[in-house]
């Protein structure tokens, strides 16, 4: 099974500044198998992130995926108010598809 | 729209069995495999395994395998998701969720999610 570590477990930051969130795989997540998802309180997760750069449809450009082979980071660029939430990470490249424990991102 | 509607919130005890159904609409349901992915309060989402719409294979995580069926009825675009022997650590909210692509053969992200259904586990 592929242990995902997600970095920080949570990041304090104010609306407008730049979130950078890491996902650490315990082995290579091979083609990029790496999905991020939103989830924000009571509701189920969204997906941000496929592919580990592809946007999901109507995700908003301030969100951008990157990495390969066993890091991956999720960047938002400039954060809005709704942006605040739990993120989690998932390989799906081998099963059991595995998520990391999540990052989340509260305001300063 | 593409839509996973699943049933209401249960209450039972342990050793008891419980059944979630997670009827989809707005896309060819034999297209698109659907996971479970279910997350204690106030955890972190765990998957629990994946069933292919179209011919029925099932995949399921190792630590569930014994206990946990997925099923599909195509006759009413809906998966069900039965889980046996509860103890009150499989009290969580279960989440079904559609595959990213069509006929990705379980290797795929999820893009759909349905709303969770809460499964209590208590004497």
């Amino acid at each position: 099974e592929i242990v995902l570590t997600q970095s920080p477990g949570t990041l304090s930051l104010s609306p407008g500044e730049r979130a950078t969130l890491s996902c650490r795989a315990s082995q290579s997540v091979s083609s990029s198998y790496l999905a991020w998802y939103q989830q924000k309180p009571g509701q189920a997760p969204r997906l941000l992130i496929y592919g580990a750069s592809s946007r999901a449809t109507g995700i908003p450009d301030r969100f951008s995926g990157s990495g390969s082979g066993t890091d991956f980071t999720l960047t938002i660029s400039r954060l809005e108010p709704e942006d605040f939430a739990v993120y989690y990470c998932q390989q799906y490249v081998t099963s059991p598809r595995t998520f990391g424990q999540g990052t989340k991102v509260e305001i300063k | 729209q593409v839509q996973l509607e699943q049933s209401g919130a249960e209450v039972k005890k342990p050793g008891a069995s419980v059944k979630v159904s997670c009827k989809a609409s707005g896309y060819t349901f034999t297209s698109y495999g659907i996971s479970w992915v279910r997350q204690a309060p106030g955890q972190g989402l765990e998957w629990m395994g994946w069933i292919s719409t179209y011919n029925g294979y099932t995949s399921y995580a190792q630590n569930l395998q014994g206990r946990l069926t997925l099923t599909t009825d195509t006759s009413t675009s809906t998966v069900y998701m039965k889980l046996r022997s509860l103890t009150s650590v499989d009290t969580a909210v279960y989440y079904c969720a559609r595959d990213g692509t069509s006929y990705c053969g379980g290797d795929c992200w999820e893009d759909f999610w349905g709303q969770g259904t809460l499964v209590t586990v208590s004497s």
